[in-house]
């Protein structure tokens, strides 16, 4: 069964950009994801479909700060010009056979 | 707008069941696909249960299989989340999200705590 491993933690520098990693399971390097937000204290917030050839497709309002990118099993999740509110729990979510969703474990993403 | 409101969570005791109720505006409801998924105290997203369009097919997370029932009643624009036999383990946020048709969710409730303690 497909398994996405995320790093729990990351930060970076106001106004700099940070590089957000999913590693997908052996076998399952063609699978697409999606990035989902979760600010403090809040729901999470759809990012972005992100498609094995990095091709992406983002949610309602999401701003040009935020791109996807792919690399075999690797799924990219890139943010530039960080603000505060970018202060977040970023997760990475796939689908398998079985008929079940996944997540990855989340990371924790600080702002300096 | 698209908009998800989760109800119905609380303090229950172990053993005890509870209903959850997701309530959805701004799409035809009946379009989508519905899932239920939960975040326990400083833990990660874990996906719980899905339902398709009518509600005759589902699916369940093994953890919640034959504990928990998903329902949707198309006509009232509600997702419902039936859960029997609670445990500790339960206690978690849970939310409702659709999924975009493309097994992603592209929506998500603001959530809804529900603590299992004696």
């Amino acid at each position: 069964q497909v398994v996405l491993t995320q790093s729990p933690s990351a930060s970076a520098s106001l106004g700099a950009s940070v590089k957000l990693t999913c590693t997908l399971s052996s076998g399952h390097k063609s699978y697409a994801i999606a990035w989902h937000q979760q600010q403090p204290q809040k729901g999470p917030r759809f990012l972005m479909k992100l498609n094995s050839d990095g091709s992406h497709s983002k949610g309602d309002g999401i701003p040009d700060r935020f791109s996807g990118s792919s690399s075999g099993a690797e799924r990219y999740l890139t943010i530039s010009s960080l603000q505060s509110e970018d202060e977040a729990d970023y997760y990475c979510q796939t689908w398998g056979t079985g008929v079940i969703w996944v997540f990855g474990g989340g990371t924790k993403l600080t702002v300096l | 707008q698209v908009q998800m409101v989760e109800s119905g969570g609380g303090v229950v005791q172990p053993g005890r069941s509870l209903r959850l109720s997701c309530v959805a505006s701004g799409f035809t409801f009946s379009s989508y696909v519905m899932h239920w998924v939960r975040q326990a105290p400083g833990k990660g997203l874990d996906w719980v249960a899905v339902t398709w369009y009518n509600g005759t097919s589902k699916s369940y997370a093994d953890s919640v299989m034959g504990r928990f029932t998903i329902s949707r009643d198309n006509s009232k624009n509600t997702l419902y989340l039936q859960m029997n036999n609670l445990r500790a383990e339960d206690t978690a946020v849970y939310y409702c999200a659709r999924d975009s048709g493309e097994h992603y969710l592209d929506y998500w409730g603001q959530g809804i705590l529900v603590t299992v303690s004696s």
